[in-house]
């Protein structure tokens, strides 16, 4: 069966330190990857999709970045943490190549993410 | 404007009750709609999933309903449980990039 991995669960950053937060994916071989930003009170907001290794789509322009190094590896990185950063992150992945009528997204644990 | 909005924005019911959520879209096209269930600090899990052509489905004690005509989405819980206690997410994928609007959700508490 497939699952999905994120770390750390939780972070505490000071304002303008650097980020990076991992996710990987066991279980299926090319999926589609997904970085989520959940500020509370506000709906998910989709930050990074990512179809394949090195192939990255950024939804908003913001201060965080990602990275597909491997196929089941997908990453979000930042420079300098802004407080507008703290939030709720999660990874998802999905079947590729299926139809978006039924595609599913498989939701990660999620890190929460605090910067002071 | 694609949007999708919830209601209420939170709940509480006392257990072995019944419940209803609404959901309210504006996107369009429209491709599909989904009700995820999101535990305190976990990530989102799906419910149930309907295209333009269903009007109901059903997983154990929750059943979602979807009027295309008026856009509207309700996610029905029966004989409700402590451990339904969580937050209620409603998606459409529609729009004309075809990607997912994600509501508010709305948080639900389920007292003993």
């Amino acid at each position: 069966s497939q699952t999905i991995h994120q770390w750390p669960a939780t972070l505490v950053q000071p304002v303008g330190s650097p980020l990076s937060l991992e996710c990987t994916v066991e279980g299926t071989s090319n999926p589609n990857l997904y970085w989520y930003r959940q500020a509370a009170g506000r709906g998910l907001q989709l930050l990074f999709y990512s179809v394949g290794i090195g192939q990255i789509s950024s939804e908003v322009p913001q201060n965080l970045s990602a990275s597909r190094p491997q196929d089941r590896q997908f990453i979000l990185s930042s420079k300098k943490l802004l407080l507008s950063d703290s939030g709720f992150y999660l990874c998802a992945w999905s079947v590729r190549g299926g139809t978006s009528a039924r595609e599913t997204q498989y939701f990660g644990p999620g890190t929460r993410l605090l910067v002071l | 404007k694609n949007q999708v909005e919830q209601s209420p924005q939170s709940l509480i019911i006392l257990e072995g009750k019944n419940c209803t959520l609404q959901c309210n879209y504006t996107v369009s096209p429209f491709s599909n709609l989904r009700w995820y269930k999101q535990d305190t600090g976990r990530g989102p899990v799906s419910l149930t999933i309907m295209t333009f052509s269903e009007n109901t489905k059903s997983n154990g004690r929750y059943t979602a309903t979807l009027d295309a005509d008026t856009k509207q989405s309700s996610l029905h819980i029966t004989a409700s449980q402590l451990s339904d206690s969580a937050s209620y997410i409603c998606v459409v994928r529609g729009g004309a990039t075809n990607k997912l609007i994600f509501g508010t959700g709305t948080l639900l508490a389920v007292q003993p």
